[in-house]
């Protein structure tokens, strides 16, 4: 079974600056996708970024980067530069799938974390 | 615009009822899922369907059910059986091939019992 680990169940950071939100997994399978979400106050779930677990490297999408580190089964997401409209819950989840690239959909996800971006 | 429409936004439940929420999709996706999620927490699996007329159970199924008639519409019904359905439900699809194709989630239900 899989298992998704947010620990920090809230965060704060000063606008401007860099945050780091940790995730990590737990899984027998030999390939998975790791996904992040960013959930505001008005409930909607947003698509941040996505790393496979073949991939050599860490994905980046704009401001978003991930930190994979599969020996240590930990893929954290890097938000630089934060802005105040950051300031929501942001969910990690893991998807298995095949070595062939079809996926077997499910999701699962951790607790998340709350973020705070200070002016 | 393609997307995920759920109805209605706020939806109140009396004792015994069932009642059922709606999902539609526009994105000629294959696969649909039904979570919930209760305040503070992650979203659980409740059912999925990766093609028409077919559908698996997620990590909490008792107490709701589903039907895949259409490959556009994954209908949630929460049936009298499920004792504690206040939370807020999200459906979403997704292509289902894999590697970056992610899940497109709708904007939710919240589910409120009487």
């Amino acid at each position: 079974a899989q298992k998704i680990t947010q620990t920090q169940p809230g965060m704060f950071v000063q606008e401007k600056e860099a945050v780091t939100l940790d995730c990590t997994y737990d899984t027998s399978d030999q390939s998975y996708g790791l996904f992040w979400y960013k959930q505001p106050s008005s409930g909607e779930m947003i698509f941040l970024i996505y790393q496979g677990s073949y991939d050599e490297q860490n994905a980046t999408e704009g401001r978003y980067s991930l930190n994979f580190q599969k020996a240590r089964k930990s893929a954290n997401l890097v938000i630089s530069a934060s802005q105040l409209g950051d300031s929501a819950m942001y969910f990690c989840a893991m998807r298995e799938e095949n070595a062939g690239g079809t996926s077997y959909g499910k999701l699962t996800f951790g607790q998340g974390t709350i973020l705070t971006v200070h002016p | 615009d393609g997307g995920i429409t759920q109805s209605p936004k706020y939806l109140f439940r009396k004792e015994g009822q069932n009642v059922t929420l709606s999902c539609e999709q526009n994105l000629n996706h294959d696969a649909m899922y039904w979570y919930r999620q209760d305040p503070g927490q992650g979203l659980r699996l409740i059912y999925y369907s990766q093609i028409v007329n077919d559908f698996q159970k997620g990590d909490i199924a008792e107490g709701y059910s589903v039907s895949r008639e259409k490959k556009e519409s994954f209908p949630l019904t929460v049936t009298s059986a499920q004792k504690n359905p206040t939370a807020f439900y999200l459906c979403a699809s997704s292509p289902d091939r894999g590697g970056q194709e992610t899940q497109y989630f709708g904007p939710g239900t919240r589910l409120l019992v009487l």
